[in-house]
């Protein structure tokens, strides 16, 4: 079957940085999408990587391996609007979306 | 309209009527899709439509019917409504590289 895994949550400080990771089991790989969402509002766009290494936007970053099957999203200069749940998703052989649960990312000051 | 909306916002339902959640987009994209996110569980894909015309089952079909007359509109009926599709349905398109953008989101409550 196919499956995403990422942390149910996560706790950061404002002003630090953060790793949420993402390791997934598909049939095929055409890319992998990474999603913001807001409590009671519809997920955004925030990343694609479809070859190795890192792509860089800010104060995001997102890293994939696809021969370890696994990615990451890295949050720099935490900031309390960041706090959101974060959703991994790959898309299959028949390019279709694979969502993970999602992680809830909460920030303290 | 810039995007993608959806109607109505929320809604509670009797159990067994028949509901229609609108979904209209005005990115000309060819695909478009309908989720329903349930805490814990994530977005699952209940139908979707790589173009006018055609539809397909996603990973929760039962319950659900959808049609794609037209690139703009892809509506998502319920025709005999139950308590397990108390739900958040999210609408979205894709472009060509497959980047999907949702739509706001109606909080459906079947009572």
């Amino acid at each position: 079957g196919q499956n995403i895994d990422q942390p149910t949550e996560m706790t950061a400080t404002e002003g630090a940085i953060v790793q949420i990771n993402c390791t997934y089991q598909t049939s095929g790989f055409n890319g992998l999408f990474w999603y913001q969402q807001h409590a009671g509002e519809a997920p955004t766009f925030l990343s694609y990587n479809v070859l190795d290494g890192l792509e860089e936007k800010g104060r995001f970053s997102s890293f994939l391996s696809r021969s370890k099957g696994y990615s990451y999203l890295l949050l720099k200069e935490l900031q309390m609007k960041d706090s959101a749940s974060y959703l991994c998703a790959v898309m299959d052989s028949n390019y279709q979306l694979i969502w993970g649960a999602g992680t809830k990312l909460i920030i303290k000051p | 309209i810039a995007g993608i909306t959806q109607a109505p916002t929320s809604q509670i339902l009797a159990a067994g009527r028949r509901m229609t959640l609108r979904c209209t987009q005005d990115m000309r994209h060819n695909a478009m899709y309908w989720y329903r996110q349930d805490l814990g569980l994530g977005l699952r894909l209940i139908h979707y439509s790589n173009t006018a015309g055609t539809t397909g089952k996603g990973e929760v079909p039962d319950g659900y019917s959808v049609s794609r007359a037209n690139t703009d509109d892809f509506p998502l009926t319920l025709a005999s409504a139950v308590p397990s599709q108390t739900s958040v349905y999210f609408c979205a398109s894709s472009n060509r590289t497959g980047c999907q953008f949702f739509g706001p989101g109606t909080r459906l409550t079947v009572l």
